[in-house]
């Protein structure tokens, strides 16, 4: 069955670029009508919906973090990644990747998600 | 952006007992495009139900979702030990998505 897996540093510095990698296994990325997507959980906190990507590279981003996002997707290699610039302490969390239906479906599968901690 | 208020925070409850989580949103949903999910200490989210009622695959028949516009419930007819969790709605119609604030159930 399908099943993704995030991966990237777990600690990144203040200001710097946080990079994640979210591969696909037991399907491909390049399937019809799915879209491809990334949100994130602060520690004992909520859900936040970062952005989502088609395998045609066709991207859209929560406004809140439009200026510092960018996704893109490597179909050769079954991979979507993420970049969040000017990282500060507020986007320590856990990084997920998930799957969703359509431009707007609900996300069926889901990684198993990586903690990412912005300290010097 | 559209808001989704959940109540109560946390609903502590005895197994067997009917668990009744409200989720409401600031605008009208469309096309009630709304889950609710469940998540574990430690796990991702795990879809329970979409489209405001329908359940995902392999979702016991005890979970059940209803509500249209801007008021959205999930039931779970009656608790089981596995079902202790924290629970968060979604509505993914409008951009951005956005998640509601979560209920924690709890053993009573």
């Amino acid at each position: 069955q399908l099943q993704l897996q995030e991966s990237g540093p777990g600690l990144v510095k203040p200001s710097e670029t946080l990079s994640l990698t979210c591969t696909v296994s037991g399907g491909s990325i390049s399937s019809s009508s799915y879209y491809w997507g990334w949100i994130r959980q602060p520690p004992g906190k909520g859900l936040k919906w970062i952005g989502s990507i088609y395998n045609s590279g066709s991207t859209y981003y929560n406004p809140s973090l439009k200026s510092r996002v960018t996704l893109s997707v490597d179909t050769s290699k079954n991979q979507f990644s993420l970049k969040l610039s000017s990282v500060t302490a507020a986007d320590t969390a856990v990084y997920y990747c998930a799957r969703h239906h359509y431009y707007d479906g609900p996300f069926d599968i889901w990684g198993q998600g990586t903690m990412v901690t912005v300290s010097s | 952006e559209i808001v989704l208020t959940q109540s109560p925070g946390t609903l502590s409850l005895s197994p067997g007992e009917r668990a009744t989580l409200s989720c409401r949103a600031s605008q009208t949903v469309s096309s009630s495009y709304l889950a609710w999910y469940q998540q574990k200490p430690g796990q991702a989210p795990r879809l329970l139900i979409y489209g405001a009622s329908s359940r995902a695959t392999g979702i016991p028949d005890r979970f059940s979702g209803s509500g249209s516009g801007t008021d959205f419930t999930l039931t779970i007819s009656r608790l089981e030990p596995e079902d202790f969790a924290v629970y968060y709605c979604q509505q993914y119609g409008s951009s951005p998505k956005t998640f509601g604030q979560g209920t924690k159930v709890e053993i009573k």
